[in-house]
C-alpha cells in the first residue's frame, strides 16, 4: 500500500536555527512527491515538485530533496513567518491521476 | 485574484441535513480535485474530473456524497443527511492535464452540529 510518513510531527526552532524536516515514502513506482505549506483554516500552499531521485529545489530559505525513499525538506535560518505546518505528498505510477497520497505534517514553530 | 475560490468558507449545519460547497478552478486548468481534511491529518482525496467527466471516487465517498461538474468549470460538492463525521475542511484544488502541480484553495469548513 502507498503510503506517506513524516517526522517529527512537530517542530520548535529559534530563529536563525537551520533544521530539517523528513518525508519518508513507500510506493510502487513515484510519478512525483510534492511539498505544501498550511497556514491555521488555510489550503495547502504548493511549494516544490520533485521527480527523480537526486533532485533539489530552492525558494527562499527552503531546499527540498529527494532519494529513492525519502525527500528532506530543509530549512535555513528560519524566520517567524516561516511557521505553519509543512505536508509531504506523494503521486504513485498506476495509481490515479488526481489522487495525491498526503502523509499527517510537521508542525513548524519558529520563535522569534 | 486568479486562484481556486471555494464557497462558503465556513458552514454549520445541523445533523440530517443536506449541504452544498461550491469550487471555481483556476481558469484555463481542466482538472479539478475534491479532498477532505481533518484535524492533525493530512487531506484525503475523494474525486476528481477531467473537465466534466468524474474519473476517480474514492472508497472514502459514501453514497451521501455527490459531485458535480457540469460544463467542466466550476464544480459542486454535495452531502446528505449530514452526520458529525462529516465534520471536516473541504479542499478543492485544480491542475492542467498533463502537468502533476495541483492548486488548493483555501477550503470550506464544516461543521455538523
Amino acid at each position: 500500500e502507498d503510503q506517506v510518513t513524516q517526522s517529527p510531527e512537530a517542530l520548535r526552532l529559534q530563529e536563525g536555527e537551520s533544521s530539517s524536516l523528513n518525508c519518508s515514502y513507500t510506493v510502487s513506482g513515484l510519478r512525483g512527491l510534492f511539498w505544501y505549506r498550511q497556514d491555521p483554516g488555510k489550503g495547502p500552499e504548493f511549494l516544490f515538485t520533485l521527480y527523480s531521485a537526486g533532485e533539489e529545489k530552492e525558494k527562499e530559505r527552503l531546499k527540498a530533496t529527494l532519494t529513492k525513499k525519502e525527500s528532506f525538506l530543509h530549512i535555513t535560518a528560519p524566520k517567524p513567518e516561516d511557521s505553519a505546518t509543512y505536508l509531504c505528498a506523494v503521486q504513485a505510477h498506476g495509481g490515479s491521476q488526481g489522487n495525491l497520497i498526503f502523509g499527517k505534517g510537521t508542525k513548524l514553530s519558529v520563535k522569534p | 485574484d486568479t486562484g481556486v475560490s471555494q464557497n462558503p468558507r465556513h458552514k454549520i449545519t445541523k445533523r440530517g441535513q443536506n449541504v452544498t460547497f461550491r469550487c471555481d478552478p483556476i481558469s484555463e486548468h481542466n482538472r479539478l480535485y475534491w479532498y477532505r481534511q481533518t484535524l492533525g491529518q493530512g487531506p484525503e482525496f475523494l474525486t476528481y474530473f477531467q473537465n466534466e467527466a468524474q474519473l476517480e471516487k474514492s472508497r472514502l465517498l459514501s453514497d451521501r456524497f455527490s459531485a458535480e461538474r457540469p460544463k467542466g468549470s466550476f464544480s459542486t460538492l454535495e452531502i446528505q443527511r449530514t452526520e458529525q463525521g462529516d465534520s471536516a475542511m473541504y479542499l478543492c484544488a485544480s491542475s492542467l492535464a498533463g502537468e502533476l502541480e495541483a492548486f488548493f484553495g483555501q477550503g470550506t469548513r464544516l461543521t455538523v452540529v
